[in-house]
């Protein structure tokens, strides 16, 4: 599809676990953006890419979080060490540039981890 | 830096009634503002955007929302409440972080339609 993808759709981990989740972004789109959203809260930005460069990591919650990404393409975040607290689902958007302000994002259906 | 409150985390509404969900926000830059839809179990939809110029802004699903400047709100209205409506509601405003792009969100206003 033409969609932003996001893979698994699904995640339970044991706590102390890594886990990495996949986003494949629309294809042609510069712009790259992971959030969290756990159960009853707003969305929380954690890092932006433009390319395969992160300008904003500054809402990663901790050095547990860390992303990549290749080229324009897919990127994968990555949690060391899993805490029950990282339960959320964990959501991916891209966009065409990233400049402006003005663009839309357009989202994937998110990824939902459970850490027992 | 910019923020986004919305006012009621929970709105219910009758089948056929007004819709109002409640967006104020802060920025320190000329805003933008955008209201996203999430229905349940799927990703974040744009419902509608302001930018420049109209500030009557008009999205899909006949949503729409006014930018006031005056009152930094940015209220999203329906005339007239649909079931399909029901799902949660983000309010955002772009702002910007180390020169790069930044969206806020807000907390999300689920809202309910009663039959």
């Amino acid at each position: 599809g033409a969609g932003v993808s996001q893979s698994p759709s699904n995640k339970v981990t044991e706590k102390g676990k890594d886990v990495e989740l996949r986003c494949d972004p629309i294809s042609g789109h510069t712009a790259l953006y992971w959030y969290r959203q756990r159960l009853g809260q707003g969305l929380e930005f954690l890092i932006y890419f433009q390319g395969n460069s992160a300008p904003d990591k500054s809402g990663l919650p901790s050095d547990r979080f860390s992303a990549e990404r290749t080229g324009e393409s897919v990127s994968t975040l990555t949690i060391q060490r899993t805490q029950q607290e990282d339960s959320a689902v964990y959501l991916c958007a891209s966009s065409p540039s990233g400049q402006g302000g003005f663009e839309t994002q357009y989202f994937g259906p998110g990824t939902r981890l459970l850490v027992l | 830096a910019q923020s986004v409150t919305q006012l009621g985390s929970h709105v219910s509404v009758s089948e056929g009634a007004l819709v109002l969900l409640r967006c104020n926000y802060s920025s320190s830059v000329p805003p933008y503002l955008f209201w996203y839809v999430q229905y349940p179990n799927q990703g974040l939809q744009l419902l509608l955007k302001y930018t420049t110029g109209a500030t009557l802004v008009k999205g899909i699903n006949g949503f729409e929302a006014e930018f006031k400047k005056s009152e930094t709100s940015f209220h999203l209205t329906k005339p007239s409440a649909h079931m399909s409506d029901a799902a949660e509601y983000f309010c955002a405003v772009r702002g910007y972080s180390g020169g790069y792009q930044k969206v806020t969100f807000g907390t999300g206003t689920k809202l309910q339609v009663i039959p």
